[in-house]
């Protein structure tokens, strides 16, 4: 089916050290991928995106990696700061019922030790 | 300031009753959506609407409704069939979503709990 899921729910690293967080998805069809920052009780911010076109993009201090031969999304953050705890979120957007829709994994939560 | 405006941000509802939850786009997107968030849970779709005057449902629609009258409107009712409304709800935009690689952006959310 189609699905998008994360491998790690909770990630804890100290600050200063870069951060990986990680997203499996099932539709290889799929051709956009977002990934989103939620603080707590707020919306999703967008943070950056990637085409299946291409296989890495780079932000400030963000970096998203697409392989496609196993279907894995990862989003890299550089030197990470207080201010990056929140939840991540891979979203996947995929077509069906004649409209695009996204399609969102549980979320990794990312807490940084000072 | 451009942006997506969720209104109320708190919301309680009593048993039995309809509540309606504002979602205003000043971005001049054409497409627009309703997600429902449950407590350390991913985000799952409720309608969604391409075009002023059209909408359909998402993976979750039994118990809510939707209108889209216009372009920068569109409301999420929740009815008193939906049974288990307790949850954050999240209006999105998009430009459009007949065509990949348009970004979505999210309003700030609504909580609704039931009392």
């Amino acid at each position: 089916g189609e699905s998008v899921g994360l491998h790690l729910p909770t990630l804890s690293v100290q600050e200063g050290d870069n951060s990986i967080i990680n997203c499996a998805y099932s539709n290889s069809a799929s051709d956009y991928f977002i990934w989103y920052k939620q603080e707590s009780g707020k919306g999703p911010q967008f943070i950056i995106d990637i085409r299946s076109n291409m296989d890495k993009r780079q932000g400030q201090r963000v970096t998203v990696l697409l392989n496609k031969t196993v279907k894995h999304l990862s989003l890299q953050i550089a030197a990470t700061q207080p201010g990056d705890s929140a939840v991540y979120f891979c979203a996947e957007n995929i077509w069906g019922d004649s409209s695009y829709k996204l399609i969102f994994g549980s979320g990794t939560r990312l807490l940084v030790r000072p | 300031d451009g942006g997506i405006t969720q209104s109320p941000k708190y919301l309680f509802r009593k048993e039995g009753q309809n509540v309606t939850l504002s979602c205003e786009q000043n971005l001049n997107h054409d497409a627009m959506y309703w997600y429902r968030q449950d407590p350390g849970q991913g985000l799952r779709l409720i309608y969604y609407s391409q075009i002023v005057n059209d909408f359909q449902k998402g993976d979750i629609a039994e118990g809510y409704s939707v209108s889209r009258e216009k372009k920068e409107s569109f409301p999420l009712t929740v009815t008193s069939a939906q049974k288990n409304p307790t949850a954050f709800y999240l209006c999105a935009s998009s430009r459009t979503a007949t065509s990949s690689g348009n970004t979505i952006y999210f309003g700030e959310g609504s909580w609704l709990t039931v009392v």
